[in-house]
């Protein structure tokens, strides 16, 4: 199995700030890796697929990058809106596995 | 505009039987495959298995041995059952379309429905 280890597993941020959140799987999934938005009470929400590809209408400050197993999300300039947990899955292989989760939080 | 939508039981018996339906809307069931995945209060995301309307299906091997999903095309229809259940299987849990043949994201969810193992 796939083992998905994010860091940080939280971070205080300001609007308006650069934010890069770290994706590490245990083996190579080459770009098979997905993120995703969950607010409290909410449904995930998909964010980033195949690592880099911005799913329909979600706003062009998010982007992903990288691949084997190192992966970034980045949010280039923090909106109200973007205070979530995110989540890093791996599609690679069966079972698929989900990251801990990275809880971002307003400084 | 596919909309998926969990019902069910929001209480379940230790050693019984949870059984959840998801039912999709605004789109076929068909060609497509269907996860469920599954969230513990205050903890993440674990994925449950997937359902291919052709009958093809995967599990989670953490939970393979209890686990049944299956599908229902004349009623666009997804359903799960996990039996003997205990506290730990306490969690919201989700169905979700799974965009397998194409990279495995999950896209979209439903809006999840929390099932309680408890006496």
């Amino acid at each position: 199995d796939h083992q998905m280890t994010q860091s940080p597993s939280s971070l205080s941020a300001s609007v308006g700030d650069r934010v890069t959140i770290t994706c590490r799987a245990s083996q190579s999934i080459n770009s098979y890796l997905n993120w995703y938005q969950q607010k409290p009470g909410k449904a995930p929400k998909l964010l980033i697929y195949a690592a880099s590809s911005l799913q329909s209408g979600v706003p062009s400050r998010f982007s992903g990058s990288g691949s084997g197993t190192d992966f970034t999300l980045t949010i280039s300039s923090l909106q109200p809106e973007d205070f979530a947990t995110y989540y890093c899955q791996q599609s690679y292989s069966t079972p698929s596995s989900f990251g801990q989760g990275t809880k971002l939080e307003i400084k | 505009q596919v909309q998926l939508q969990e019902s069910g039981p929001g209480l379940v018996k230790p050693s019984e039987t949870l059984s959840l339906t998801c039912t999709v809307s605004g789109g076929s069931i068909s060609s497509y495959y269907w996860s469920w995945i599954r969230q513990p209060p205050g903890k993440g995301l674990e994925w449950i298995g997937y359902m291919h309307y052709s009958g093809r299906n995967n599990y989670n091997p953490s939970l393979k041995s209890r686990v049944t999903i299956s599908i229902d095309t004349s009623k666009n229809q997804v359903s799960l059952r996990l039996n003997s259940v205990t506290a730990a299987d306490t969690a919201v849990y989700y169905c979700a379309r799974d965009a397998f043949s194409s990279g495995g994201w999950f896209d979209p969810w439903g809006q999840g429905t929390l099932v309680t193992v408890s006496s």
